[in-house]
């Protein structure tokens, strides 16, 4: 079945500083790429929307200019937090559109210090 | 206003017993139901998968869908003290579309 790769799977920065997320599809093609997050204790909110080779859609409320997301191949969706906060400090997975529900990527644990 | 309703729990339930576990949802449109089992630190995990009206039924667990009610709900029999995590239901307009998901259910099985 379709995999999807997510690195780094935990990652502790400082604030201020920037972290870069990816998601990789490894056996199969994904236009689309749907970015979620999860705080403790809570459920995973759609963050944003990426699509190969055109500007990523934002849920109300997602700062485009502070989650920046690049996805310029069919195989590769990025998710960098810029100028990261401790209120950042949060679950990220992906989920390839077109992956019916199966596939998400393995999620990645911020900490922001 | 939520689009995708849970109760958060904890359920608690006796080893060997059944789990019963409820969700229902806002939006009429919605095609495709899914639930997902949470261990914690973990990515979602897929359980079951329904489309239709009706119970469908995989191994020790069996998802039931009423559209007309908006109530998708997940049964899990001879509950396991490793079926200790939390249940995500989610709910999306169309294979293959973004996913909306309920707050999740914690379930403990106690031995």
């Amino acid at each position: 079945g379709a995999v999807v790769s997510q690195h780094p799977s935990w990652v502790i920065c400082k604030s201020g500083t920037s972290v870069k997320i990816e998601c990789r599809s490894l056996d199969f093609q994904a236009t689309t790429m749907f970015w979620y997050r999860q705080f403790p204790k809570q459920s995973l909110m759609l963050m944003a929307t990426s699509n190969e080779g055109s500007k990523a859609t934002y849920e109300q409320g997602v700062e485009k200019d502070k989650f920046l997301i690049n996805h310029a191949s069919l195989t590769l969706s990025t998710l960098t937090v810029t100028s990261a906060h401790p209120e950042d400090s949060s679950f990220y997975i992906c989920i390839p559109g077109g992956s019916y529900g199966y596939t998400f990527g393995s999620g990645t644990r911020l900490t922001v210090v | 206003q939520k689009e995708v309703e849970q109760n958060s729990g904890p359920l608690s339930v006796p080893e060997g017993a059944i789990a019963s576990l409820n969700c229902t949802y806002s939006d009429r449109g919605s095609q495709s139901f899914f639930w997902y089992r949470q261990y914690s630190g973990k990515s979602p995990e897929l359980i079951m998968s329904i489309y239709s009206n009706g119970d469908k039924e995989d191994g020790r667990f069996t998802a039931q869908l009423n559209k007309a009610s908006q109530y998708v709900s997940l049964l899990i029999r001879d509950s396991q003290p490793s079926d200790s995590a939390t249940y995500l239901c989610a709910v999306g307009p169309a294979a293959g579309n973004k996913l909306t998901f309920g707050g999740g259910t914690r379930v403990l099985v106690k031995p």
